[in-house]
């Protein structure tokens, strides 16, 4: 079964630093989705993708925040500069597409970064 | 905008009592999706059940059931005969122009 996967799973850096987080998803779904979800809270949308595509950013993506999908498979997420109020766990999911409508998301077990 | 409202932070249930964990929704879209996802200690999201809002019926998807009222824009995920690994976070979620909108959770532990 190849669900959603994400590497690392794990990551400590330290503030300023960049890091870049990656997501397979789901090989015959064609939108993915990156979620950041703080301690507490339930996850809140940054981003998503149709194909290559980048549709969709919130305006939680700050400019230090990029994310690309190149070939419309997987995709990285790329944080710059890092402050300690990116400490979260990063969530990143998959949907099919039926009719042009997404229905459930099947999520990745997630990056939780730490920035001391 | 869209809000989904979760007012239980936290429950406790006997093992085997049904329990209603609840959720209210807000939007303006005509059209909307409802979903409800848990979350274990170990964290990763499980995709529960959805409602349509043009669904006539609410869903079903095994021990899971949605009450879904309409008017009073609730979705309500009601777990019957609960287990021990019905512990865990559980999230209700509405489809937006991109992304999923989250409510802040109900943290579920079920008592033997």
């Amino acid at each position: 079964d190849t669900g959603v996967s994400q590497n690392p799973r794990h990551k400590i850096t330290k503030r300023g630093q960049n890091v870049t987080f990656r997501c397979d998803p789901i090989s015959e779904h064609n939108r993915l989705y990156w979620y950041r979800q703080t301690l507490g809270q339930g996850p809140e949308f940054l981003t998503y993708f149709q194909n290559e595509a980048q549709l969709e950013k919130s305006r939680l993506l700050s400019d230090r925040f990029s994310a690309e999908r190149p070939k419309g498979s997987f995709s990285t997420l790329e944080i710059q500069r890092t402050e300690q109020g990116d400490s979260a766990m990063y969530l990143c999911a998959s949907s099919p597409t039926s009719g042009g409508e997404s229905y459930e998301q099947y999520f990745g077990p997630g990056t939780r970064l730490t920035v001391t | 905008a869209q809000k989904i409202t979760q007012t239980q932070p936290g429950m406790f249930v006997q093992e085997k009592e049904a329990v209603t964990l609840d959720c209210t929704y807000d939007t303006s879209d005509q059209s909307y999706g409802l979903f409800w996802y848990k979350q274990p200690s170990s964290g990763e999201m499980i995709f529960l059940i959805y409602q349509g809002s043009y669904d006539e019926q609410n869903a079903t998807e095994g021990r899971y059931s949605l009450n879904f009222q309409k008017a009073r824009k609730s979705a309500n995920l009601v777990i019957s005969a609960s287990q021990l690994g019905d512990s865990a976070m559980y999230f209700c979620a509405m489809r937006g122009i991109g992304g999923l909108t989250f409510g802040k959770g109900t943290h579920l532990i079920i008592q033997p």
